[in-house]
């Protein structure tokens, strides 16, 4: 079946730290990625997207990085605050012929004043 | 930015009855729509991709009787579900796409 979150994992960051938060998407074929922020009660918000063709994206606050050949995207964030306290979900696009999403697990962010 | 509206914002109902749940964009055309669910502390699992005029695609083990999905134009799509029970309490998410995939804000749906 697609990918399925479980409970999720928490990573404790300090305000003004970096963070790195991990995924690994399970289809070869994929060929576009995307990081969604989900805040409690609220659909997912587009972060940062990259296509397979590239290793590493940067933005505003944040950077993500893809490695083909393990499967498997970071995010980074960086000087951490406290609004960034979320859910984290990677995402992939299966490259079936539509524009379907297919979510990761997630992992929840809290940022420690 | 594109904006994507879903109503109601959350729902309670009585078991055996149905609900229905609509997704708009309201600032452009959506060729195509999806609708997910999303329970407590799990990530959002894709249940049906909805085409403006043709029959929606579900995912494996989505029961396309009970999640009817109507998609009439290309600014709206209505989830229906029907016969509700108490596992079908969760957070119900649409998304819309004219190539770029836009979130609605989702239905907290509880059955009683």
């Amino acid at each position: 079946g697609e990918s399925v979150g479980l409970h999720l994992p928490t990573l404790s960051v300090q305000e003004g730290d970096n963070s790195i938060i991990n995924c690994a998407y399970s289809n070869s074929a994929s060929d576009y990625f995307i990081w969604y922020k989900q805040e409690s009660g609220k659909g997912p918000q587009f972060i940062i997207d990259i296509r397979s063709n590239m290793d590493k994206r940067q933005g505003q606050r944040v950077t993500v990085l893809l490695n083909k050949t393990v499967k498997h995207l970071s995010l980074q964030i960086a000087a951490t605050q406290p609004g960034d306290s979320a859910v984290y979900f990677c995402a992939e696009n299966p490259n079936t012929g539509g524009f379907k999403t297919i979510f990761g697990a997630g992992t929840r962010l809290f940022v420690k004043a | 930015g594109a904006v994507v509206s879903q109503h109601p914002s959350w729902v309670i109902c009585k078991s055996g009855t149905s609900v229905k749940i609509e997704c708009r964009s309201l600032d452009f055309q959506a060729t195509t729509m999806f609708w997910y669910r999303q329970f407590p502390k799990q990530s959002l699992m894709l249940m049906a991709t909805s085409n403006e005029g043709s029959k929606a695609t579900y995912e494996q083990g989505v029961e396309k009787d009970k999640f009817l999905i109507n998609h009439a134009s290309l600014t709206l799509s209505t989830l229906t579900v029907t016969s509700a029970h108490p596992e079908d309490s969760s957070f119900y998410i649409c998304s819309a796409s004219d190539g770029t995939q836009y979130f609605g804000p989702g239905t907290r749906l509880t059955v009683l």
